[in-house]
């Protein structure tokens, strides 16, 4: 069954640095999106991603955050200055079509650590 | 942010039994209901959806019933099995955006054998 992957599974990093998320979505999917999971909090919609330009952002996606389609097949999250606060779990996600019509496939989750 | 609630963080019940889980929003907006379910150290998997539409939606074990007037929709699992126990997470999308999902809190189903 084709699966969302992502990499690494998880990335310890010092503060102030730079880290980039790598995700493979689905291969016939169009549409991709991060998500973040604060230990103990809710899954936030970070940004998606359509026709190689953000669709929507929250207000969490500052500028400290990028995405981008490198090529046909990942789908990458850069964060320019990692905070404390950005330590979380990450999914990556993708669907076919718009979310109203079918459901997102998500990864098993990068878990990113901010020392 | 709380357009999506999950009011009850755990649940436990006995296999064999039903499992209901609850989660009622705020938004008129959303049109389009999901379930997730999720293991540790694994990413939501999707379980069932529900359009706007309907009031309804079995798959197996599994339905989900929506009641657009209360703004509550629950998701019914019978007969609960062991391998159920994961948390489960509403999530509520609108149409006319990108597929931004909001999602509940959470609630962890413990069935126990």
């Amino acid at each position: 069954e084709p699966e969302v992957t992502q990499t690494p599974s998880h990335q310890v990093t010092q503060m102030g640095q730079e880290v980039i998320l790598r995700c493979v979505p689905i291969s016939n999917h169009l549409y991709f999106y991060w998500y973040r999971q604060i230990l103990g909090q809710k899954v936030e919609f970070l940004v998606s991603f359509y026709n190689n330009e953000i669709s929507e952002k929250s207000e969490i996606f500052d500028d400290q955050f990028s995405v981008e389609r490198p090529d046909g097949s990942n789908f990458t999250l850069k964060i320019r200055s990692t905070k404390l606060e950005d330590s979380a779990m990450y999914f990556c996600a993708s669907s076919e079509r718009e979310i109203m019509n079918t459901e997102a496939f998500f990864g098993q989750g990068t878990r990113l650590t901010v020392v | 942010d709380q357009q999506v609630k999950q009011n009850s963080p755990s649940l436990s019940v006995q296999e064999g039994r039903i499992s209901i889980l609850n989660c009622d929003y705020t938004n008129s907006m959303f049109d389009y209901f999901l379930w997730y379910k999720k293991y540790p150290a694994e990413g939501p998997t999707f379980l069932i959806s529900i359009s706007s539409i309907k009031d309804k939606n079995e798959d197996g074990r599994f339905t989900v019933f929506l009641n657009k007037s209360a703004k509550h929709l629950s998701l019914h699992i019978v007969p609960s099995q062991p391998g159920d126990s994961a948390v489960y997470f509403c999530a509520a999308s609108v149409r006319s955006n990108t597929g931004k999902l909001i999602f509940g809190q959470g609630t962890t189903l413990q069935v126990k054998p």
